[in-house]
């Protein structure tokens, strides 16, 4: 059965430093879309990606946050400057359509 | 947020019996809703989903029940089985795009 796929698992990183989380979605999935869920809280939305655009964003998803698509499988979440804040699980997700949003394992980001 | 609500932190209920998890929601935009269910250290999982203009939807032992006038959609699970037990979300869309998610409910499913 297809699945969403995601590293690295755990990401370890300095204040300050840029981490870049990579999913391979669904592969005849054209929505892709990042989450995370800090210990203890919601899953929260970040942005959504469409024809190789932004279709929608959050208030969390500011200037430090940026998502690529830079070939025709790998969907990617750049923080340019991590903070303390940013540690959480980060959830890749991809859709065939505006239905059901299938997830990845998730990629523990912890700033030190 | 308090868009999506799920009021029940944590359920316990005996194999074999039915587990009935609930969720409340606010925004009357809200077309489509769906249940997930996660382990710890695993991505959410996809269950069960409703359409607004459904009102029961059902797949083997999951079945999911809408009330638009209420605003309230409940998860039903019979016979529950021990590997049921996991965290709940109901989440919800409006025009589809982002999902908003309620805190989830802990289903403890005792053999």
């Amino acid at each position: 059965e297809p699945e969403v796929t995601q590293t690295p698992s755990h990401q370890v990183t300095q204040m300050g430093q840029e981490v870049i989380l990579r999913c391979v979605p669904i592969s005849n999935h054209l929505y892709f879309y990042w989450y995370r869920q800090i210990l203890g809280q919601k899953v929260e939305f970040l942005v959504s990606f469409y024809n190789n655009e932004i279709s929608e964003k959050s208030e969390i998803f500011d200037d430090q946050f940026s998502v690529e698509r830079p070939d025709g499988s790998n969907f990617t979440l750049k923080i340019r400057s991590t903070k303390l804040e940013d540690s959480a699980m980060y959830f890749c997700a991809s859709s065939s359509g505006e239905d059901e949003q299938f997830f990845g394992p998730g990629t523990r980001l912890t700033v030190l | 947020d308090q868009q999506v609500k799920q009021n029940s932190p944590s359920l316990s209920v005996q194999e074999g019996r039915i587990s009935i998890l609930n969720c409340d929601y606010t925004n009357s935009m809200f077309d489509y809703f769906l249940w997930y269910k996660k382990y710890p250290a695993e991505g959410p999982t996809f269950l069960i989903s409703i359409s607004s203009i459904k009102d029961k939807n059902e797949d083997g032992r999951f079945t999911v029940f809408l009330n638009k006038s209420a605003k309230h959609l409940s998860l039903h699970i019979v016979p529950s089985q021990p590997g049921d037990s996991a965290v709940y979300f109901c989440a919800a869309s409006a025009g589809g795009n982002k999902l908003v998610f309620g805190a989830g409910t802990i289903l403890r499913v005792k053999s």
